[in-house]
């Protein structure tokens, strides 16, 4: 049971490079996000997905792109890396029955530095 | 807004003595609220919700709305309890996101 796995776990880009985060799911979650982690702040949403097709926009996705083609997988474009995009990445997912989410399972983060 | 106040970057105890951790919260509507936590060297996990009005690893958060707290308690610590917690809340109605605190560093001594 691998819950949720992202990849890669480390990654150097140079400005203006773009790059694919990579984030997949087997528990089939139909709620998945991605979150971003500055040095001693708290995690700040990007992007989540309330299922396969669906999209929004969170706290910060000036940057970044997403797409859910299907239910595991949720995937974090980067597009012309800028060092303000250096931070550890977080995916998670969530399953809802009553409204609210019965608890995020964390993939184990992926970080990044743009130099 | 929604805000998640965490006012202590680092908490430093001697193991068996008590631990609270604070949290404090900004919300119009009903709060949904979560501690996790971040062992070293591992993924962040969920630690407890205060709907399940749950003990976890000795750990219980009682919700005080008059107070807008959720401080996560424990009344004897451990060495395996070191790790860095963060306080969130769920905003959005079925939408399910999460605004997490800052977090603190919980450090248990011997």
């Amino acid at each position: 049971n691998a819950g949720v796995t992202q990849t890669p776990k480390f990654r150097i880009l140079k400005i203006g490079q773009s790059m694919t985060l990579q984030c997949t799911q087997d528990m089939n979650h139909n709620y998945m996000y991605w979150y971003r982690q500055d040095p001693g702040m708290g995690l700040k949403l990007i992007y989540y997905s309330v299922g396969a097709g669906i999209t929004d926009k969170g706290e910060v996705p000036n940057g970044y792109n997403v797409s859910r083609s299907t239910t595991e997988d949720f995937p974090l474009r980067l597009e012309l890396a800028a060092p303000s995009q250096t931070s550890v990445y977080f995916c998670a997912s969530s399953y809802t029955g009553t409204g609210f989410p019965y608890g995020y399972t964390f993939g184990s983060g992926t970080r990044l530095t743009v130099v | 807004a929604q805000r998640v106040t965490q006012p202590e970057k680092l908490l430093s105890v001697f193991k068996g003595a008590p631990v609270e951790l604070k949290c404090n919260y900004s919300y119009s509507g009903s709060p949904e609220l979560f501690w996790y936590v971040q062992y070293s060297r591992q993924r962040l996990q969920l630690l407890l919700r205060h709907i399940s009005r749950e003990s976890i690893k000795g750990f219980t958060a009682d919700l005080n709305k008059g107070e807008t707290s959720f401080h996560l308690k424990k009344p004897f610590a451990q060495e395996e309890d070191s790790a860095m917690y963060y306080c969130a809340l769920a905003y959005g109605g079925s939408q399910g996101n999460l605004i997490f605190g800052k977090g603190t560093k919980l450090s248990v001594k011997p």
